[in-house]
Formats: structure tokens, sequence, C-alpha cells
């Protein structure tokens, strides 16, 4: 079956860091790949995604690539801001399939 | 537009009673979805319906049902609460994708409601 594994956190990062969340998957066929963020006391959000290989996915200065070869689609920033901090959720969207099938999210805090 | 939306926010059960939560959405999407979010658990999908008057069962599905008379609302109900039960549950919508083979759409989440079962 489908499945997702993204890197345990929590992380902590000063300001203006670089980020790098890592995210692998497992599926059939060619799936859509999505990063989600769940803000405190929030539902999620989409980030950005993408739908078939070597896409790159961006928003607000967040971006991932869909690599097939290594099936990974890991999420960077160059920058991060107090208002990054949060919940990052890697999710894959199965061909043939109407279920997202997502990560255990991993918790971002950034630091002045 | 509102989105979707999700009533109640907070709600404190007792073992054995039931409740229902109530999902609406503005945005005329065909699909929607029940997920729970537990800790170091990301979100495992309850059930889902794909049109009106329609329902299928996700990947944790038992102790709840659910009912999609209208478009624009999905039920999800408790009948007899457990304490396994305490959770965030999270509403889902997105829109038609036509045949099963094109690309996963976005889903659009409720701002969640916490359950605790004593």
């Amino acid at each position: 079956g489908n499945s997702v594994t993204q890197m345990e956190g929590p992380v902590t990062l000063s300001e203006e860091a670089f980020l790098t969340i890592n995210c692998t998957y497992t599926a059939t066929g060619y799936p859509s790949l999505f990063w989600y963020v769940q803000y405190p006391g929030e539902g999620l959000q989409l980030l950005l995604k993408a739908t078939k290989a070597d896409d790159k996915g961006s928003n607000k200065g967040f971006e991932a690539t869909y690599r097939k070869e290594t099936t990974s689609f890991h999420l960077e920033k160059g920058s991060v801001q107090v208002s990054d901090s949060a919940v990052y959720f890697c999710a894959l969207g199965g061909a043939g399939s109407y279920q997202l099938t997502f990560g255990k999210g991993t918790k971002l805090s950034v630091i002045p | 537009n509102a989105g979707v939306t999700q009533t109640p926010k907070f709600r404190v059960l007792k073992t054995g009673q039931s409740m229902t939560l109530l999902c609406a959405q503005d945005m005329n999407h065909e699909y929607m979805y029940w997920y729970r979010q537990d800790p170091g658990m990301g979100l495992r999908l309850i059930h889902y319906s794909v049109g009106e008057g329609t329902t299928a069962k996700g990947e944790v599905p038992d102790g709840y049902n659910v009912s999609r008379l209208k478009k624009q609302n999905f039920l999800l109900g408790l009948e007899s609460a457990a304490p396994s039960q305490t959770s965030v549950y999270f509403c889902a919508s997105s829109p038609d994708r036509g045949r099963l083979t094109t690309p996963q759409e976005t889903q659009y989440f409720g701002p969640g409601t916490r359950l605790l079962v004593l």
C-alpha cells in the first residue's frame, strides 16, 4: 500500500536559517504529492503540491521537487521566519485512489 | 466563502454517550472526508464520500458512522463514545477530479473539532 515517511521532529531553527524537511514515499503508479501546513489551533492548509515527476511546487518561499528516482519530495526554504513555526505534513494522493496518505508531521519552531 | 466549517469546536462526552459532528462546505465540492488527528500519528481517514448519498470506509472506520444527505454537508456520528475516540477531528472537501487516473485535487480542511471522551 501507499506510505509516507517524513523526518521526526521537533525541529528548532534560528530565524533566517535554512530549512529542509525530508519526505519519502512508497506508492504504485504516479501519485500526486503535497505539503500541508498546520498553524497552532488551526486546520491544515495546502502549502504546495506537485503532480508529476520533476515538477517543483513552490509557495511563500518554500519549495519541493517531485523526485521519482529517489521517491522523495523534500521541503526546503532558504530563510525561515518566526511566522513559519507550525507543523508540516507531507501527503501522497495515490493514482486511482480517493484518499490522501499523510506522514506523521514535523513540528518546526523558529526562534528570533 | 466560509470554506469548510465544523461544529462544534469542542465537546466533552462520557463513555457510552452519542454525538454527531457536522461539516459544511460552500465550495460545491463533490468529495468530502473525515479524518482524526492523534499525537505522533498524523491524520488518518475515517470515512469519505464521493458524492451526495454515497459513503465509503477509510483507514479507521470502526465506531463511527457517516451520512451525506446533502452535497454540502457530511455528518460524522459516534453511537457509543469510547475514550479511544478522544481526538481532534477534521473534515475536508475537494473538487471532483473526473477520472480516477487524473491527479488528486487539493483537499480543503475545516478548523477541527476537539473531542474528549471521559
